[in-house]
């Protein structure tokens, strides 16, 4: 079993839809990250949280230390939205990470 | 303002090839870290460092060497390629704060490997 497990796998949407992925983790944390993968491979991070919310423009990040799940929210989604996100957390007992599988998202013009 | 450069973005080998990918960052980031990308898995760590001639296994090490003379270096050894290693690696790296402070990774572009 993963210690990070994301939903959906896969997510395709009309431009402008509301967009909500999920993960959910087993192992103790002391941060959660989301990642964004261009269609190109590269990785960037998008959100560092260890508790509460944050929002950059159209993203809103949230997590919920107690029930072990994080969202990643895209209001307005649109096409150059598309790419894989993916949920990464750092255990709590060093400096390991633990990645989910991905969601890939599509957003139709 | 570079960040985490990798090369080559590309590769193929042949079974039993040795080769090196290069890992640079110009942040001056103590840890750095190497992974692989699987389809249908997540990332998993190879190996990493925190700080110049440190290095430790991560969960997947095996077929794979590292080494950090610098800060600014990690580069990953393929000592003799197997198909089993072709995978997409990503190099990232980020600062090391004191205990409980967590600080944003970065990553680089990616090498997409292939041994035939």
């Amino acid at each position: 079993k993963n210690e990070v497990e994301q939903s959906p796998q896969n997510l395709t949407a009309q431009e402008g839809e509301f967009i909500t992925i999920n993960c959910s983790y087993s192992v103790g944390i002391s941060a959660l990250h989301w990642l964004q993968q261009h269609p190109g491979g590269g990785i960037v991070s998008l959100f560092m949280l260890s508790s509460g919310k944050k929002k950059h423009g159209r993203l809103i990040a949230t997590i919920n230390i107690q029930e072990k799940h994080s969202s990643l929210h895209i209001t307005a989604s649109h096409p150059r939205d598309s790419a894989v996100y993916i949920c990464a957390v750092r255990s709590n007992t060093g400096n390991q990470f633990y990645f989910g599988t991905g969601t890939s998202l599509t957003v139709i013009p | 303002n570079a960040g985490v450069t990798q090369t080559p973005k590309f590769q193929v080998l042949k079974t039993g090839q040795s080769m090196t990918l290069q890992c640079a960052q110009d942040m001056n980031h103590e840890y750095m870290s190497w992974y692989r990308q699987d389809p249908g898995m997540g990332l998993r760590l190879i190996h990493y460092s925190v700080g110049a001639g440190i290095t430790d296994q991560g969960e997947v090490p095996n077929g794979y060497n590292v080494s950090r003379s610098t800060t600014e270096d990690f580069p990953l050894r393929l000592l003799s390629a197997a198909p089993s290693q072709t995978s997409v690696y990503f190099c990232a790296s980020r600062r090391l704060g004191p205990e409980r402070v967590h600080t944003e990774a970065f990553f680089g572009q990616g090498t997409r490997l292939t041994v035939v």
